[in-house]
């Protein structure tokens, strides 16, 4: 059964740094099909795309937040670490990690963890 | 970098309707790397449709995907009461590598 569960803070100031973890079971990191995905939506907005980490750790950042974003993963530990520098309040967010599954030259996210609601306030 | 255009924003219709949900691309896309997703409130994103046409796991024949190039439909072949929902269209591109969403469609209960 695959699953995935972020977790971090629910709440950092201005300017601070956000670090996001995402455990996942059911399926390795080591996987050369899959990676995973951060993907976040603020309050009654549209879903957006931040990162990607594949399992050879190739990486690719939203070019709007590239600047921001750090994206790494634990395969002995089943994580996968999203930071995001000089929060806002515009960062206020669900923040989603999802399973990406790369196979006949397709890739999607088939699965999705719950999401964790992250608000930036002073 | 591609941006995907979602028609219409709200598309109001009754159970036992055909739902025809539209995403268009700024430029050509790869049919195998476009995706549907269905939202409900308070839940994540389900994945639909991958390469375009094609149902994932678990997901009932009324869901069915089309289009090339620009140009990709979601039809709800006859709406239940579980599929009033918002969806997203997401494309991967290869040059940059990024993935993006369309902005989404909300089908209510008329």
């Amino acid at each position: 059964q695959v699953t995935l569960k972020e977790s971090g803070p629910v709440l950092v100031k201005p300017t601070e740094t956000l670090t996001l973890t995402c455990t996942v079971s059911g399926f390795s990191l080591s996987n050369a099909r899959m990676g995973v995905s951060w993907i976040r939506q603020p309050p009654g907005k549209a879903l957006e795309w931040l990162a990607h980490i594949f399992s050879n750790d190739e990486k690719s950042y939203s070019t709007s937040l590239k600047s921001r974003l750090t994206i790494s993963k634990d395969t002995s530990k089943s994580q996968v670490v999203l930071t995001m520098t000089n929060m806002d309040p515009v960062d206020t967010a669900t923040y989603y990690c999802a399973r990406l599954y790369c196979s006949g030259g397709s890739c999607y996210s088939d699965y999705w963890g719950q999401g964790t609601l992250v608000t930036v306030s002073s | 970098e591609i941006v995907l255009t979602q028609s219409p924003g709200t598309l109001s219709l009754s159970p036992g309707e055909r739902a025809t949900l539209s995403c268009r691309a700024s430029q050509s896309v790869s049919s195998s790397y476009l995706a549907w997703y269905q939202q409900k409130p308070g839940q994540a994103p389900r994945l639909l449709i991958y390469g375009a046409s094609s149902r994932a796991t678990g997901i009932p024949d009324r869901f069915s995907g089309s289009g090339s190039g620009t140009d990709f439909t979601l039809t709800i072949s006859r709406l239940e009461p579980e599929d009033f929902a918002v969806y997203y269209c997401q494309q991967y591109g290869s040059s940059p590598p990024v993935f993006t969403f369309g902005p989404g469609t909300k089908v209510d209960i008329k």
